[in-house]
């Protein structure tokens, strides 16, 4: 079976520019989250999706965070524009109905200079 | 926020020791989980404890749950150095779906 599939797996890019990370989750898992770590930190949610429903956005910052999910399948992160504090580590994850355990994918590490 | 506290924050061990951390949480659960988390890699689930038991076992893993403490425990057996990762709590905050996880413990197993 394979597993959470995220892309890219680095970037770096310039303060004020636009990035997008893309996930797609373990095949027949409804439930899908993106959640962000810093640095010695363990994961905090940003957004969760329920098929293609947002269902708890409410860590997501939405003046600079977006994010998408069309037909409940894979799932695009946005962020514009990119602040230094964005630096971190995201990671997508996924889960089927009433399964308590979540799978991760590798992340994406974001640097923004 | 994060709901759980790992400790110790780091620990350093030889091959062949035991390693015990630690995992406070602040509401109810439903239940609690571990994952650990190699470096540059994602979380991988380690085991699941659901409130109303007290031990559950799986190879070398052993996780204990004090619902009237709020905490639990991992106890890794006979240590390898493949276990040296960051490993990490993560409660069903106030039994949401949400997952809340500490800060991890990060474990060095030293050959």
């Amino acid at each position: 079976e394979a597993g959470v599939v995220q892309s890219p797996r680095y970037k770096i890019i310039e303060k004020k520019q636009p990035v997008a990370f893309w996930c797609n989750p373990i095949s027949g898992h409804n439930t899908l989250y993106w959640y962000l770590q810093n640095l010695g930190q363990g994961p905090e949610l940003l957004i969760r999706y329920e098929n293609e429903e947002a269902v708890d956005d409410s860590q997501l910052p939405k003046d600079r965070f977006s994010a998408e999910r069309l037909k409940g399948v894979d799932s695009t992160l946005k962020i514009q524009p990119a602040e230094l504090g964005d630096s971190a580590v995201y990671l997508c994850a996924s889960s089927s109905r009433r399964q308590e355990t979540q799978y991760f994918g590798p992340g994406t590490r974001l640097l923004v200079l | 926020s994060q709901q759980g506290e790992e400790d110790p924050q780091a620990l350093s061990i030889q091959e062949g020791e035991n390693a015990t951390m630690n995992c406070s949480y602040k509401t109810s659960i439903n239940n609690l989980q571990w994952y650990r988390q190699n470096s540059g890699r994602g979380l991988v689930h380690l085991i699941l404890i659901r409130s109303n038991e007290r031990e559950k076992h799986s190879g070398r893993l052993r996780v204990t749950l004090d619902t009237s403490k709020k905490s639990s425990s991992l106890l890794i057996t006979a240590s390898r150095a493949a276990d040296t990762a960051s490993y990490f709590c993560a409660t069903d905050e106030g039994g949401s779906e949400k997952l809340v996880f500490g800060k991890g413990t990060k474990l060095t197993v030293n050959p």
